[in-house]
């Protein structure tokens, strides 16, 4: 248990479909990420917010929408996804970013996702 | 840029014994942070050890230590009287500001 819970764990969607994946910490960090595990790849950042602001969107399709409502909670809304999408999806946190600054990143369980 | 780079895709190791798996790296940051995370297969990724650039002393956690080498930019992980709990892919990581950089991982299986 690292105090970051992801929702669902396992979530299988049609290419039409509209879902969410849910993350909270309950680690009293202000940084959250989610990063995309595919097979055979490195993992992939692909959003951070750092006290609910946006401050990284690394090239991500927009079928791929973040949300932030607060620094406990972080939402990965999916839609109109393709085949290629499915992968793993990790969320994390950490304590504050800030240049040079070096806060360990503690994960979550992941949400594996398929995309039918 | 930030790279990692591990260069063993799968090691093995017998119960008991000790094996080192290998990172270099690069960064043109001098204030970074290095890690190991594990992750088993139920894919948790878990931290291992964690290491300050500006630190010269190795970091160590029970059974697993590192041997750190700026110059050389190397970052290289021991873990000692392996246990089969150990079995995982582990995962070099180098941080500065908040990107987290991985490598591709070595997959280390145990062998009672």
């Amino acid at each position: 248990e690292t105090g970051v819970t992801q929702t669902p764990r396992h979530l299988v969607m049609g290419m039409t479909n509209k879902k969410s994946l849910k993350c909270e910490q309950h680690l009293g960090h202000n940084a959250m990420y989610w990063y995309k595990q595919s097979a055979k790849k490195p993992l992939e950042l692909m959003f951070v917010y750092n006290f609910k602001e946006q401050t990284e969107n690394n090239s991500v399709p927009s079928r791929f929408s973040p949300e932030c409502p607060n620094s406990s909670h972080l939402f990965l809304h999916l839609h109109t996804l393709q085949p290629e999408d499915s992968a793993l999806y990790l969320c994390a946190s950490s304590q504050v970013i800030g240049q040079g600054a070096g806060n360990t990143i503690y994960f979550g369980e992941g949400s594996w996702l398929t995309v039918v | 840029a930030q790279t990692v780079t591990q260069s063993q895709p799968e090691m093995s190791v017998q119960e008991a014994e000790t094996v080192t798996l290998s990172c270099t790296y690069d960064t043109s940051e001098s204030d970074y942070y290095l890690f190991w995370y594990k992750q088993p297969p139920s894919r948790q990724m878990i931290l291992v050890i964690r290491q300050e650039a500006y630190k010269q002393q190795n970091a160590t956690e029970n059974r697993f230590s590192v041997n750190f080498q700026k110059a050389a930019k190397s970052f290289s992980l021991k873990i000692s009287d392996s246990q089969l709990g150990d079995a995982a892919m582990y995962f070099c990581a180098l941080t500065y500001n908040y990107k987290l950089t991985f490598g591709k991982g070595t997959l280390l299986t145990v062998n009672p």
